[in-house]
């Protein structure tokens, strides 16, 4: 059981939008900021987002990330056959002294 | 290029030991913190834990659950950090990752490929 809670999957077609959410509380999300990750198993997990909505260098503009409160959610607009592997909100938990992942949230692209 | 590669992986009995390596190059290791990640067969990401650079004293952390089997060292003249296991079980199979930061000012935004534990008889 994960501390931060993301649904399990997704989906949408090509070209539209989804959002992935990602629920914590006040010793995580509350307290601390939010990254995300995709990953395609057995590859190298890749930053989309840190400090909650920043896009490292490379990462296109079709991922977005807003945090409010507990909660954060991951936006993918345009989306591509190549954006269907997986997603993970990550971040600090004070009360844990431990950085803390969400379970993942699997992206099929319909 | 900034790199991260891990190496040691292997199958081993439950209750064995192992350790692994993660060579870094690229960038000024001794400086940086680097995290130890795995992500075990049909599950998600998950924390092992992390060791300090030499201004924070080297300062591990883990994961509640791991820490007593789960060790993690570094060896700053080889650019190299180190995850040492043992009483391993099954369910410790998995890909073990290497992680750091040096771009963003948060998370991590350096990898490394992997490499893959299986706990088996």
């Amino acid at each position: 059981q994960s501390v931060l809670t993301q649904p399990p999957s997704v989906s949408a077609a090509p070209g539209q939008k989804v959002t992935i959410s990602c629920s914590g509380s006040s010793s995580n999300i509350g307290d601390h900021f939010v990254s995300w990750y995709q990953h395609l198993p057995g590859t190298a997990p890749k930053l989309l987002i840190y400090a909650n909505d920043k896009r490292p260098s490379g990462i296109p503009d079709r991922f977005s990330a807003s945090k409010s409160g507990t909660s954060a959610t991951l936006g993918i607009t345009g989306l591509q056959a190549g954006d269907e592997v997986d997603y993970y909100c990550e971040t600090w938990d004070s009360s844990l002294s431990a950085v803390v992942f969400g379970g993942g949230t699997k992206l099929t692209v319909l | 290029e900034v790199q991260l590669v891990e190496s040691g992986g292997g199958v081993v009995q439950p209750g064995g030991s192992l350790k692994l390596s993660c060579a870094a190059s690229g960038f000024i290791f001794s400086g940086s913190t680097l995290h130890w990640v795995r992500q075990t067969s049909g599950k998600g990401l998950e924390w092992i834990g992390r060791i300090r650079n030499t201004i924070n004293n080297y300062a591990t952390t883990y994961d509640a659950s791991l820490e007593g089997r789960f060790t993690i060292s570094r060896d700053d003249s080889k650019n190299t950090t180190y995850l040492q296991m043992s009483s391993l079980k099954t369910e410790d199979t998995a890909v073990y990752y290497c992680a750091t930061r040096q771009l963003t000012t948060y998370g991590m935004d350096v990898w490394g490929q992997g490499t893959t534990v299986t706990v088996s008889s």
